[in-house]
């Protein structure tokens, strides 16, 4: 009964690869996120989509791509991986895009070689 | 300016201490304050909202100081249970929510 659920969990791949993260809310909520979590621990909010829409978009290369299929699905695609992007990835869900508390999923490790 | 600054700690207390974390802001525009918690290698969970009155949760009290833009967390009767990452976070009314770096709590026997 996991209510935010992300896949894969770990993610080893080489520099120059492409690779997608996958992200499951339960929970009903009308808006999704993606936060990159870094080696010193830094939580940094990449997306945020309400309705299947995007609303927030931080300074992300555009290597990243989100999709939002539908309400309980956001999706990460990278292109072109970099040593660099290296870090924990966090998907997370809230009832509404302003004001709610967030959902985080178990996040996914990505190690690139 | 950092958007919003906590001190890193670590904070190192004895079990059943009374410790406190602040967590300023200088976005004057922020609506919402949260504190969360994250263990080790773990995901962040939601602590508790901070309302404006202030409000507590057990052993947890919240604070939100609008003047001086800070809000606060005091852990009273510490348990080893509590050590953890503490992070504050915030919402603008546009929709972006962002984190504090988090403060360290080590609880000893």
């Amino acid at each position: 009964d996991t209510a935010v659920s992300q896949t894969p969990k770990y993610l080893v791949t080489q520099m120059g690869n492409d690779k997608s993260i996958k992200c499951e809310q339960n929970l009903g909520h009308d808006t999704m996120y993606w936060y990159k979590q870094d080696s010193k621990k830094f939580l940094k909010i990449m997306f945020s989509y309400n309705n299947k829409e995007l609303i927030i978009n931080e300074t992300v290369p555009n290597r990243f791509s989100p999709k939002s299929p539908d309400k309980a699905h956001l999706n990460l695609h990278i292109n072109s991986l970099e040593l660099g992007d290296s870090a924990v990835y966090f998907c997370a869900s809230s009832q509404g895009a302003r004001g709610y508390e967030q959902y985080f999923g178990p996040g996914t490790r990505l190690t690139v070689t | 300016r950092k958007e919003v600054e906590q001190d890193p700690g670590p904070f190192n207390v004895p079990e059943g201490a009374t410790v406190a974390f602040n967590c300023t802001y200088s976005n004057s525009a922020s609506q919402s304050f949260f504190w969360y918690r994250q263990d080790c290698r773990k995901e962040p969970k939601l602590l508790m909202s901070v309302y404006s009155s202030g409000n507590e949760d057990g052993r947890f009290t919240a604070q939100l100081n609008r003047a001086s833009q800070y809000i606060s967390l005091l852990i009273r009767d510490s348990k080893l249970s509590d050590s953890a990452t503490y992070l504050c976070a915030f919402d603008t009314n546009a929709g972006k929510s962002t984190f504090g770096d988090g403060t360290t709590l080590t609880v000893k026997p």
